[in-house]
């Protein structure tokens, strides 16, 4: 079965560092997302994108996040100033249809530590 | 907000035994899903009930949902060690185009 793969498994960066997570979305879905788990919490909603344009936002997403497929199999989320309260599992998702009609396929996330 | 709200945060039962995990939500829905997420791991669709459904089964799932009291439960019947995860229900935001999770429900099935 497909899967939405995600690397890397594990980041460690310094605070004020820039650091680029990066997805495979599942080949055929047009829906993207990010969210974030801080350890013991629940799950965030960060960003969703289609079309190649973020269509909502949450209040986390500031200016110091962004998103980018690159190209056409790859799905990044980009930090450019890493503070300590970023550290968290960041999970990527993908799904075919929109949340209206089809679930979400999440990867099994990368844990971001920031030192 | 249109966040669904898990209850009870966690449930610790033996195995064979049923498991009831519940969801409130605020706002008028098109559908409610349920996630699964094992320790570490990303979260698992479970099942997507549709706002004019009722309730919905899937093996050893069975899904209600109650849409005049704005809410949903999840019925994991005869429970086993491996259904130990933590359990999230999920709704669409105003915007329509991101699912919000609750805080979730742990659920612990020892044998």
């Amino acid at each position: 079965e497909p899967e939405v793969t995600q690397t890397p498994s594990h980041q460690v960066t310094q605070m004020g560092q820039e650091v680029i997570l990066r997805c495979v979305p599942i080949s055929n879905h047009l829906y993207f997302y990010w969210y974030r788990q801080i350890l013991g919490q629940k799950v965030e909603f960060l960003v969703s994108f289609y079309n190649n344009e973020i269509s909502e936002k949450s209040e986390i997403f500031d200016d110091q996040f962004s998103v980018e497929r690159p190209d056409g199999s790859n799905f990044t989320l980009k930090i450019r100033s890493t503070k300590l309260e970023d550290s968290a599992m960041y999970f990527c998702a993908s799904s075919g249809q929109g949340t209206n009609n089809s679930p979400l396929h999440f990867g099994n996330g990368t844990r971001l530590t920031v030192t | 907000s249109q966040q669904g709200e898990e209850d009870p945060q966690a449930l610790s039962i033996q195995e064979g035994e049923n498991a009831t995990m519940n969801c409130s939500y605020k706002t008028s829905i098109n559908n409610l899903q349920w996630y699964r997420q094992n320790s570490g791991r990303g979260l698992v669709h479970l099942i997507l009930i549709r706002s004019n459904e009722r309730e919905k089964h899937s093996g050893r799932l069975r899904v209600t949902l109650d849409t005049s009291k704005k809410s949903s439960s999840l019925l994991i019947t005869a429970s086993r060690a491996a259904d130990t995860a933590s359990y999230f229900c999920a709704t669409v935001s105003q915007a329509g185009t991101a699912l919000i999770f609750g805080k979730g429900t742990t659920l612990s099935v020892s044998s």
